[in-house]
């Protein structure tokens, strides 16, 4: 079973920052397999980006993903005051979750 | 629209078993996969792992492999995760969810309690 590292565990940034998120795999993913999902205290989980770049439906622009093989990286390019969560990247469905990065306010 | 409706919450001693439900509607309930996620207080998500209710073919996360049972009734478009030897450590709130890019669809999620 594929065993997913997300860094850093937290991210304290400011409203209009720019967030890096990682997510390293123990061994290489194909591409189509890689998600991403956004989740705040008392509500689901919400799919951000799945095939490892491509938004899901009614995600903003400013969340984007990139990756490939083991490395894969979530950035929201200008944080805005909804976006402060936690954040989680996935095997599509078929393996456990990373440990979540948790995007603070600064 | 899509919609997935858990059962209620369960409270559940250690040892005992907990089943929850998870009904589907406003899509064709044999072309999606369903997966189970929970979240306990304080903690990160876990992967459970999904059913397929087309064949009722299921993979599960290693672990839970010895403790979870994921089922389906397509002649009410219902899925059942059950979980036994709970833990206190199980306590947490269980989701379903339908997920294939680009849409998302999750349960309202249930509760399950597990304590003395």
């Amino acid at each position: 079973e594929i065993v997913l590292t997300q860094s850093p565990g937290t991210l304290s940034l400011s409203p209009g920052e720019r967030a890096t998120l990682s997510c390293r795999a123990s061994q290489s993913i194909s591409s189509t397999n890689l998600a991403w999902y956004q989740h705040k205290p008392g509500q689901a989980p919400r799919l951000l980006i799945y095939y490892t770049s491509s938004r899901a439906t009614g995600i903003p622009d400013r969340f984007s993903g990139s990756g490939s093989g083991t490395d894969f990286t979530l950035t929201i390019s200008r944080l805005e005051p909804e976006d402060f969560a936690v954040y989680y990247c996935q095997q599509y469905g078929s393996s456990p979750f990373g440990g979540g990065t948790k995007v603070e306010i600064k | 629209q899509v919609q997935l409706v858990q059962s209620g919450a369960e409270v559940k001693k250690p040892g005992a078993s907990v089943k929850v439900s998870c009904k589907a509607s406003g899509y064709t309930f044999t072309d999606y996969y369903l997966h189970w996620v929970r979240q306990a207080p304080g903690q990160g998500l876990e992967w459970m792992g999904w059913i397929y209710p087309n064949s009722g073919g299921t993979k599960y996360a290693q672990k839970f492999q010895d403790r979870v049972t994921m089922t389906r009734d397509t002649s009410i478009s219902t899925v059942y995760m059950e979980l036994s030897s709970l833990r206190s450590d199980d306590t947490a709130v269980y989701y379903c969810a339908r997920v294939k890019g680009p849409r998302d669809y999750w349960g309202q999620g249930t509760l399950v309690t597990v304590s003395s």
